[in-house]
């Protein structure tokens, strides 16, 4: 079975900190992505990765970076986080040889922002 | 560019009836991919059902069917005989199957409850 798994379910930060979520997945996947999710809004792809140490930006990527020094691992870092940044944020990956294969799914961490 | 709209914020269904839940896409790509998942409260997003632009019959997974009218661009989910466990978050989402890195797009889902 596949598994992605995300540092941690629920986070509470103060704004202007910054922060790292964490994403690991054992299935030797080549894509890797970060979303967030706001509700009405659907799912909102901040960065994909396709391979060590590429990265590409999503749709929303503004406030945010990302790190993927080893495949299986992909971190979102919010340089300076602000209260408009509290959202789920959900991870996932895939695999580059079969498009037809869904993406995986971590448990999403739910980011609060004071 | 792809566009994924489902239009049902809510519904409700009776437990045990069948429901429908609306998807229409928008996309260039000759040769895509259309994906439902759920997501119940705890978060996590299940993959349900798959269908290929270029598959013949629509796909079925149990008690998931997915109605597919390519010339609609249409790409209903419809679940039969509904339980109390499927009150969830449903998301539709594409990929078009000859875009790098797999990237999708998703609707901004329709959340079902089911009533005993």
């Amino acid at each position: 079975d596949v598994k992605v798994t995300q540092s941690s379910r629920y986070l509470v930060k103060r704004t202007g900190e910054k922060v790292f979520l964490e994403c690991v997945q054992d299935m030797d996947h080549e894509n890797m992505f970060w979303y967030r999710q706001d509700p009405g809004l659907g799912l909102r792809l901040i960065y994909f990765s396709y391979d060590v140490k590429m990265k590409e930006k999503g749709d929303i990527p503004e406030g945010y970076s990302v790190s993927r020094e080893k495949k299986e691992r992909f971190s979102l870092i919010l340089e300076s986080a602000s209260t408009n940044q509290t959202s789920m944020y959900l991870c996932a990956s895939s695999s580059a040889l079969d498009a037809q294969e869904t993406q995986y799914f971590g448990p999403g961490t739910r980011l609060l922002v004071l | 560019a792809q566009k994924i709209t489902q239009t049902q914020p809510g519904m409700f269904v009776q437990e045990k009836e069948a429901v429908t839940l609306d998807c229409t896409y928008d996309t260039s790509d000759p040769s895509y991919g259309l994906f439902w998942y759920k997501q119940p409260s705890s978060g996590e997003m299940i993959f349900l059902i798959y269908q290929g632009s270029y598959d013949q019959q629509n796909a079925t997974e149990g008690r998931y069917s997915l109605n597919f009218q390519k010339a609609r661009k249409s790409a209903n989910l419809v679940i039969s005989a509904s339980q109390l466990g499927d009150s969830a978050m449903y998301f539709c989402a594409m990929r078009g199957l000859n875009t790098n890195a797999g990237k999708s797009t998703f609707g901004d889902g329709t959340t079902l409850t089911v009533k005993p």
